[in-house]
């Protein structure tokens, strides 16, 4: 495997329903991220980890809690979701160092359908 | 508020034409330009990246153009090919953000009809 892969790609659940993202790079790197990616809008950026630690949290509801268990891999849990929520939801990670560009490596993404 | 504008929201293009997408922010703050390009059921992908003390950069068939007095970047993608039909994401990164942290447009969904 090489890159960023997440898994599933497609997941169904239902608003009482408990699941979870997973993300994996294989890139070395040393932050994480997730995003959320809504029809008709920018890319919302919901978590930041850097060294395994989170750094940034943007005001994302509750119903998400993220886990970074070492630098190579990064969870979504979720529960109790709402309809709105249905999105693709897309992991990344970069290399963060003093004067770098940090460029982000992107997932293909979990396409998430909360019925 | 929305801190980087992007338009149009889709752009039709015949091939072998120009595709140019435009970008314009506020943030004087803001170091670093990327573009992405999502393909369905993938992941944006860096496509080509500038800094604000070039006012141009040229990969291939795509170039950025980057004003920095009126605070606005574009995409060209010269010679357009069908392939190229995806959407295109300008971002902007925080200078003073040691996290990488990005600022997206809401994407310009480009088609290239053959």
């Amino acid at each position: 495997e090489t890159g960023v892969t997440q898994t599933p790609r497609h997941l169904v659940m239902g608003m009482t329903n408990k699941k979870s993202l997973k993300c994996e790079q294989h890139l070395g790197h040393n932050a994480m991220y997730w995003y959320k990616q809504s029809a008709k809008k920018p890319l919302e950026l919901m978590f930041v980890y850097s060294l395994e630690e989170r750094v940034e949290n943007n005001s994302v509801p509750s119903r998400f809690s993220p886990e970074c268990p070492n630098s190579s891999h990064l969870f979504l849990h979720l529960h109790t979701l709402q309809p709105e929520d249905s999105a693709l939801y897309l992991c990344a990670s970069s290399q963060l160092r003093t004067g770098g560009l940090g460029t982000q490596y992107f997932g293909p993404g979990t396409r998430l359908t909360v019925l | 508020q929305q801190q980087v504008k992007q338009s149009p929201q889709s752009l039709i293009v015949q091939k072998g034409g120009i595709s140019i997408i435009n970008c314009a922010y506020e943030n004087t703050a803001f170091d670093y330009f990327p573009w992405y390009q999502q393909f369905p059921g993938k992941g944006p992908a860096l496509l080509i990246a500038i800094r604000p003390d070039v006012s141009e950069k040229k990969e291939g068939r795509f170039t950025i153009s980057f004003n920095k007095s009126a605070k606005q970047f574009s995409l060209h993608i010269m010679d357009s090919q069908p392939g190229d039909s995806a959407t295109y994401f300008c971002a902007a990164r925080s200078g003073g953000s040691t996290l990488g942290r990005l600022y997206f447009g809401r994407g310009t969904q480009l088609t290239v009809w053959p």
